[in-house]
């Protein structure tokens, strides 16, 4: 009965590399998110999806693309994998994106590019 | 532009209250969240307030807002070592369409 639930849980690849995040939430939420936790434990929005149409795309690069086939699913492709994008990629959902609206997240994706 | 700024970290006592503070910059935040994470976990929604209240309590949490000097604190009564996690504070804005601006943590270790 995981709320916002994403796979896998680790992932390690090399550089160069194409690979994607799958999220899928079950509280029957409009909105959901990508953010990015780097080394430091500093946040990030990347993405922000409301019924399966994009919202934020935060200066996020092209090698990054969100789909989202329905408001209960949200993925994250990478291509052209680089060091650089070794984190932690949480994936969220609120109500409605409003302020009042908290996000929920899911467990994380430690993603490791060697 | 936006920031959210808290002390990097706390030690606290099993038994004593933890108070963990926040400040922010941003005048027309209108909502205030505090999360929690725990070790190779997510984050998980502890509390939040809007910023017309100045006080919100929820059992062992009781959140001050201090709107006018920007400042957020969380407080933790009887802090347990199952509190031991790093707590993160994040505001919003009107129409910011769920973009948190959050602060960098504050890990907090409870010693017995």
């Amino acid at each position: 009965d995981t709320a916002v639930s994403q796979t896998p849980k680790y992932l390690v690849t090399q550089m160069g590399n194409d690979k994607s995040i799958k999220c899928e939430q079950n509280l029957g939420h409009d909105t959901m998110y990508w953010y990015k936790q780097d080394s430091k434990k500093f946040l990030k929005i990347m993405f922000s999806y409301n019924n399966k149409e994009l919202i934020i795309n935060e200066t996020v690069p092209n090698r990054f693309s969100p789909k989202s086939p329905d408001k209960a699913h949200l993925n994250l492709h990478i291509n052209s994998l680089e060091l650089g994008d070794s984190a932690v990629y949480f994936c969220a959902s609120s109500q409605d994106g409003g302020d009042n609206s908290p996000l929920h997240f899911g467990n994380g994706t430690r993603l490791t590019v060697t | 532009g936006e920031d959210v700024e808290q002390s990097l970290f706390l030690s606290v006592r099993e038994g004593d209250s933890s108070v963990i503070n926040c400040t922010y910059t941003d005048s027309s935040s209108t909502y205030l969240y505090w999360y929690k994470q725990e070790p190779g976990a997510g984050l998980q929604l502890l509390t939040y307030i809007f910023s017309n209240m100045d006080m919100k309590q929820d059992q062992r949490l009781t959140v001050l807002l201090n709107k006018k000097d920007k400042h957020l604190s969380l407080r933790i009564a009887d802090t347990q070592t199952g509190d031991s996690a790093i707590y993160f504070c994040a505001e919003t804005t009107t129409d910011s369409w769920g973009k948190l601006q959050f602060g960098a943590g504050t890990q907090v270790v409870v010693t017995p």
